[in-house]
């Protein structure tokens, strides 16, 4: 298995503007996390997902930010519209019964 | 919600040296991760423990559930694990999402 599949690696963007982050969790996981790293502020979950049902969404910051998993393979963050604070690595993480996650490389986010 | 604190922050030691990273907790949880952040961004999962011991080649990680503290230990170091180090517990507890220590980022000079 290629492992946790994230895309894009990096994206910039302007003030205002919607981004969309991309994950494909490893095949067979029942497990999806979203996680936020700043400098600031370290590691941070914004929400999880467990048979693609979100479980937990309370970190995820404002209702700018969306997440949907509309199938075991694929989920989505969303964040609308998007503010410079918002610049952060975004990771996402699976695990079978959320147990040792395996992590993505991470989307770089630039919001200027 | 569980609140993870990591010491030190910072560590700096000669190549060879035993490396010990401490963990403490503030919930009670059913385990607890460490996880290894390479300098180039990536994140690693090392352990999962939720009692005892654990070893995984050069690496050892410990921890006492009464105390709620664990450590990960490296012995032998070397320049390759210079990386940033990072406990993390269940949010509340249990099996779900996981919160973070700041993280300790460790050099090893040659």
């Amino acid at each position: 298995d290629a492992g946790v599949i994230q895309s894009p690696r990096h994206e910039v963007t302007e003030m205002g503007q919607e981004v969309t982050l991309r994950c494909k969790p490893i095949s067979g996981h029942d497990y999806l996390f979203w996680y936020r790293q700043t400098m600031m502020r370290g590691l941070e979950l914004l929400i999880y997902f467990n048979n693609n049902v979100p479980i937990d969404d309370s970190g995820m910051p404002e209702d700018r930010f969306s997440a949907k998993m509309p199938n075991a393979s694929f989920s989505t963050l969303k964040i609308q519209p998007s503010e410079p604070r918002d610049s952060a690595v975004y990771f996402c993480a699976s695990s079978l019964g959320a147990i040792l996650p395996f992590f993505g490389q991470g989307t770089r986010l630039t919001v200027v | 919600k569980n609140e993870v604190e990591q010491s030190p922050q910072n560590l700096t030691a000669q190549e060879g040296e035993f490396i010990t990273i401490n963990c403490s907790y503030s919930v009670g949880i059913s385990a607890l991760h460490w996880l290894q952040q390479h300098p180039g961004g990536g994140i690693v999962s090392l352990f999962m423990l939720s009692s005892g011991k654990k070893k995984h080649g050069r690496l050892i990680a410990t921890i006492n559930i009464q105390e709620k503290h664990s450590s990960l230990h490296i012995t032998a170091s070397h320049p390759r694990d210079s990386a940033v180090y990072i406990c993390a517990a269940p949010e509340g507890g249990g099996a779900d999402g996981l919160t973070f220590g700041k993280g300790t980022h460790l050099i090893i000079q040659p």
